[in-house]
C-alpha cells in the first residue's frame, strides 16, 4: 500500500493567492483527517470527515479555509485568500472506523506534509 | 479533553532500553492510552495503544499502571532512528471522540 499521499509536497506563494492541498487516503479507509503544525502551536486538527461527511470543522481557523472530500479517495485543503501566517506544514491523515468502538482504536496513517510558504 | 503529561526530553544510548512516562491522572473508563512518535520531516506514526492491559508489538511496548493514571512507553532496544518525538494521546467517547489531539510529546535523543 503506498500510504496517504499528500501533494504538493512544498509550496511557495505570495500573500493572497489561493493555494489547494490535495490528499489521497489509504484505499478502504473511511475516516479522512487534516493537521496543520507550527512551532508555535504544534499539531492542531483542523478538520475530519467521515464517509465523506465533515464531522467537525471547528479547527478551521477562518473562512479563508475550506475543505472538500467529493469522494472516498480524494480530499482538498484550499486557503484563499493565503496569508503569511498560514505559514506550516500541513498533513493529512486517515484511518478505518466502523462502529464508535472502534473509532478509538483505529490508528490514524499520515502522510508526509505539505510544506507551505506563504511570503 | 483529558490531558496528558509528559517530560519534555529524555536521552537515551543505543540499544539501551528506553521507559517513556506519561501521566494522565484524568483519564475517564472508555479512554484508550494512544502513542505515536514523530521523526523528522515526516507525518506522526502510530507506536502502540491499550486500554487496560499491557501490549506489546513489533515497536514496542505499553505498559499500564493498574489504575490507569499513568503509562509507560517502552522501546526495548533503542536504536538512532528511533529519535522523534514521541506522543501520549487519549482516544475516547468522553474525551476526543475519533480525533487525535497532540501535546508537546517528548523529544527522545538517542546517543550512538
Amino acid at each position: 500500500d503506498a500510504g496517504v499521499i499528500q501533494s504538493p509536497r512544498h509550496e511557495v506563494t505570495e500573500m493572497g493567492q489561493e493555494v489547494t492541498l490535495r490528499c489521497k487516503p489509504i484505499s478502504g479507509h473511511n475516516s479522512l483527517f487534516w493537521y496543520r503544525q507550527t512551532m508555535m502551536r504544534g499539531l492542531e486538527l483542523l478538520i475530519y470527515f467521515n464517509n465523506n461527511v465533515p464531522i467537525d470543522d471547528s479547527g478551521m481557523p477562518e473562512d479563508r479555509f475550506s475543505a472538500k472530500m467529493p469522494n472516498a479517495s480524494f480530499s482538498t485543503l484550499k486557503i484563499q485568500p493565503s496569508e503569511p501566517r498560514d505559514s506550516a506544514v500541513y498533513f493529512c491523515a486517515s484511518s478505518l472506523t466502523g462502529d464508535t468502538l472502534s473509532s478509538y482504536n483505529s490508528p490514524l496513517h499520515f502522510g508526509n506534509g505539505t510544506r507551505l510558504t506563504v511570503t | 479533553d483529558a490531558k496528558t503529561t509528559q517530560p519534555n526530553s529524555m536521552e537515551s544510548n543505543e540499544e539501551e532500553p528506553v521507559h517513556l512516562p506519561c501521566n494522565h491522572s484524568t483519564i475517564s473508563g472508555t479512554d484508550y492510552i494512544h502513542w505515536y512518535r514523530q521523526l523528522p520531516s515526516q507525518g506522526p506514526e502510530y507506536v502502540i495503544h491499550g486500554l487496560t492491559s499491557n501490549v506489546n508489538n513489533r515497536m514496542a511496548s505499553l505498559a499500564i499502571a493498574e489504575d490507569r493514571k499513568s503509562s509507560t512507553l517502552i522501546l526495548h532496544r533503542a536504536t538512532l532512528r528511533d529519535a522523534a518525538v514521541y506522543y501520549c494521546i487519549l482516544r475516547g467517547e468522553e474525551t476526543s471522540g475519533s480525533r487525535l489531539t497532540f501535546g508537546e510529546g517528548t523529544q527522545l535523543t538517542v546517543n550512538p
